[in-house]
């Protein structure tokens, strides 16, 4: 069975500063993708970012990039220059399954907030 | 913002009632899902589609039960709502691509009382 497992249910960084989020999940399959959430308070849940597990190269969206370590299973957030609406619940995400057929189970959650 | 709406926001209803959480999306999108989500807490899949007529149960356990007659509509119903039921929940739609973006709705968040 395909798990994700965040193991950091809050953190805490400086404006300005640099955080990163750990995920680790559990599959048997070769190609899969990843995916990080960000769900601000009160508001609806978005995607900051994701990784196709065939693709070496980590992806990055401006101020937000992965590092993918597939042989140990890693996919962590690192978020730069952290600013103040960055605070919010942060998700990894897998999508399971093949083709039109998968799904997309979440992770526990890592609760960020931005001090100013 | 993403075309994809839930209603009603709130919900405060007695136990034993018949509850419909709404659901529905603009952008053709084939995949739908509902998660049930206590505050600050992860997301479980309770129900998810691959299109019409396609309805499958997720991970979590759940009493709710689903529809997707149309593709643009995947509501959600309580036949009798209990306390245990109290919870946010949300709702996604996506395309068919393993690899694609879901967008979330704001949640129903569900009191039983």
């Amino acid at each position: 069975a395909q798990t994700v497992t965040q193991s950091q249910p809050e953190m805490s960084v400086q404006e300005a500063e640099t955080v990163t989020l750990s995920c680790t999940y559990d599959t048997s399959e070769n190609n899969y993708y990843l995916f990080w959430y960000k769900q601000p308070p009160s508001r609806q849940m978005i995607l900051v970012i994701r990784q196709e597990a065939y693709k070496q190269q980590n992806a990055t969206e401006n101020r937000f990039s992965v590092n993918f370590q597939k042989a140990a299973k890693s996919f962590s957030l690192k978020i730069s220059d952290s600013q103040l609406g960055d605070t919010a619940m942060y998700f990894c995400a897998f999508m399971r399954g093949r083709g039109s057929q998968g799904n997309l189970i979440f992770g526990k959650g890592t609760k960020l907030s931005v001090k100013p | 913002e993403a075309d994809i709406y839930q209603t009603p926001r709130y919900l405060v209803i007695g136990t034993g009632k018949k509850i419909t959480l709404e659901c529905s999306q603009t952008m053709g999108h084939d995949k739908m899902y509902w998660y049930q989500q206590d505050p600050g807490m992860e997301l479980h899949l309770i129900h998810y589609s691959y299109g019409v007529n396609s309805t499958e149960k997720g991970d979590l356990s759940s009493e709710s039960t689903v529809s997707r007659i149309r593709t643009e509509h995947f509501p959600l119903t309580l036949e009798s709502a209990r306390p245990s039921h109290t919870s946010q929940y949300l709702c996604a739609s996506s395309e068919g691509a393993m690899n694609t973006e879901a967008f979330f709705g704001q949640g129903t968040r569900l009191t039983v009382v």
